[in-house]
């Protein structure tokens, strides 16, 4: 256990569905992220939140929706995704560093959502 | 762009033997280098950092290099076990809070 937990860790759903992921942490992280991971790609980091505010958005498409209500909890709100959208959804926590900005240095990642989009 | 290649991309070997996993990456300004292990079904879990300024690091059976100014890095896994069987994954970082990770190394260690 990494301290850092996901709901669902299975989800299917059709192209009109709309669905939310979920992430917890429970390490006092105040840096929190998304990555996918598809088959035979590498993970991409989608959003970065610090404290609550987003500091990075990587060009993701806007049926993709975060939102951070706090610095423990991360959600990522599903609509209208397309079959390509299918992967594994991963989130991750990190404290802060020195300058205050997120840091690479210890994250930990929860077990991620496998997601199917029919 | 930073781009992080790993070979192979996958490995079966017998339990006992000692490998060796490649990581390259083309920009050399990187802050750090983490080597992380996914198994199926579960997250990442960070196995070791390397700062920029060092040049490798040890954890029991595991040893990481890292040779900046060639973009390359080894993982080196002694005396492996089926336990050792995971995907294990290369991510490299710059100036910001962002990992770069590359495709991965599917292992599998048979009995």
């Amino acid at each position: 256990e990494t301290g850092v937990t996901q709901t669902p860790r299975h989800l299917v759903m059709g192209m009109t569905n709309k669905k939310s992921l979920k992430c917890e942490q429970h390490l006092g992280h105040n840096a929190m992220y998304w990555y996918k991971q598809s088959a035979k790609k590498p993970l991409e980091l989608m959003f970065v939140y610090n404290f609550k505010e987003q500091t990075e958005n990587n060009s993701v498409p806007s049926r993709f929706s975060p939102e951070c209500p706090n610095s423990s909890h991360l959600f990522l709100h599903l609509h209208t995704l397309q079959p390509e959208d299918s992967a594994l959804y991963l989130c991750a926590s990190s404290p802060t560093g020195l300058a205050g900005g997120p840091t690479t240095d210890t994250q930990y990642f929860g077990p991620g959502t496998r997601l199917t989009v029919l | 762009k930073q781009e992080v290649t790993q070979i192979p991309a996958a490995l079966s070997v017998p339990e006992g033997e000692n490998l060796v996993l490649n990581c390259s990456f083309t920009d050399s300004a990187i802050y750090n280098l983490q080597w992380f292990r996914q198994d199926p079904g579960k997250g990442l879990t960070s196995l070791l950092l390397i700062q920029s300024s060092q040049r490798e690091q040890t954890s029991g059976r595991l040893n990481a290099s890292l040779d900046k100014s060639s973009g390359r890095s080894t993982l080196y896994i002694a005396a492996s076990q089926p336990g050792d069987s995971a995907t294990y994954l290369c991510a490299v970082s710059g100036n910001t809070d962002k990992l770069i990770f590359g495709t991965g190394t599917r292992l599998q260690v048979f009995p």
